[in-house]
């Protein structure tokens, strides 16, 4: 099994584009997380999705932030427009219904805006 | 919301005993978990324990839970170099999702 897969692994951007992140979880796994991690806040859940439907968003800091989960295979955390203040390490993770092994982390995306 | 608190910062000897400790407020909370993340990685789950029990033993590593007190620690016995990381202590329950620490920085020095 590859794990969770992100890409890109480095992203830099210019202030007011767009941004899209992308996550392959691990096949069979039917939650997936998004998750952003910086120095001042640490580890914040920002949205979470059971079987391909967003259970919970209130992470979601603001509205330029979507994501989405078309397939079981695939989902993107997209931003749009994106600020500097949006710099940040950003990851996936996915788990079992009811795993009581915790959630598998992909390597992370590390978006810096300019 | 759950709250989950670390020492930010741990520096250890090369060959003793590191302890991180963690404490969290969710009485609720069913399973308690310990991350490692390296520089540049994702997060690694390293063991986990149920609420419903005071201690895990898993080859160097020692986790203690006192429900009472809503502590959790892991001990890691003759520590390594490969061991200079960060640790998450994370706690869930019913609603599935995790609630993690701000890590704790643990440096092995020679």
């Amino acid at each position: 099994d590859a794990g969770v897969i992100q890409s890109p692994r480095h992203e830099v951007t210019e202030m007011g584009q767009e941004v899209t992140l992308r996550c392959k979880p691990i096949s069979g796994h039917d939650y997936l997380f998004w998750y952003r991690q910086t120095m001042m806040r640490g580890l914040e859940l920002l949205i979470y999705f059971n079987n391909n439907v967003p259970i919970d968003d209130s992470g979601m800091p603001e509205d330029r932030f979507s994501a989405k989960m078309p397939n079981a295979s695939f989902s993107t955390l997209k931003i749009q427009p994106s600020e500097p203040r949006d710099s940040a390490v950003y990851f996936c993770a996915s788990s079992l219904d009811r795993s009581y092994y915790g959630y598998t982390f992909g390597s992370g995306t590390r978006l810096t805006v300019v | 919301g759950e709250d989950v608190e670390q020492s930010l910062f741990l520096s250890v000897r090369e060959g003793d005993s590191s302890v991180i400790n963690c404490t969290y407020t969710d009485s609720s909370s069913t399973y308690l978990y310990w991350y490692k993340q390296e520089p540049g990685a994702g997060l690694q789950l390293l063991t986990y324990i149920f609420s419903n029990m005071d201690m895990k033993q898993d080859q160097r590593l020692t986790v203690l839970l006192n429900k009472k007190d809503k502590h959790l620690s892991l001990r890691i016995a003759d520590t390594q170099t490969g061991d200079s990381a960060i640790y998450f202590c994370a706690e869930g329950g019913g609603d599935y999702k995790l609630s993690f620490g701000a890590g704790t920085t643990v440096t092995v020095r020679a």
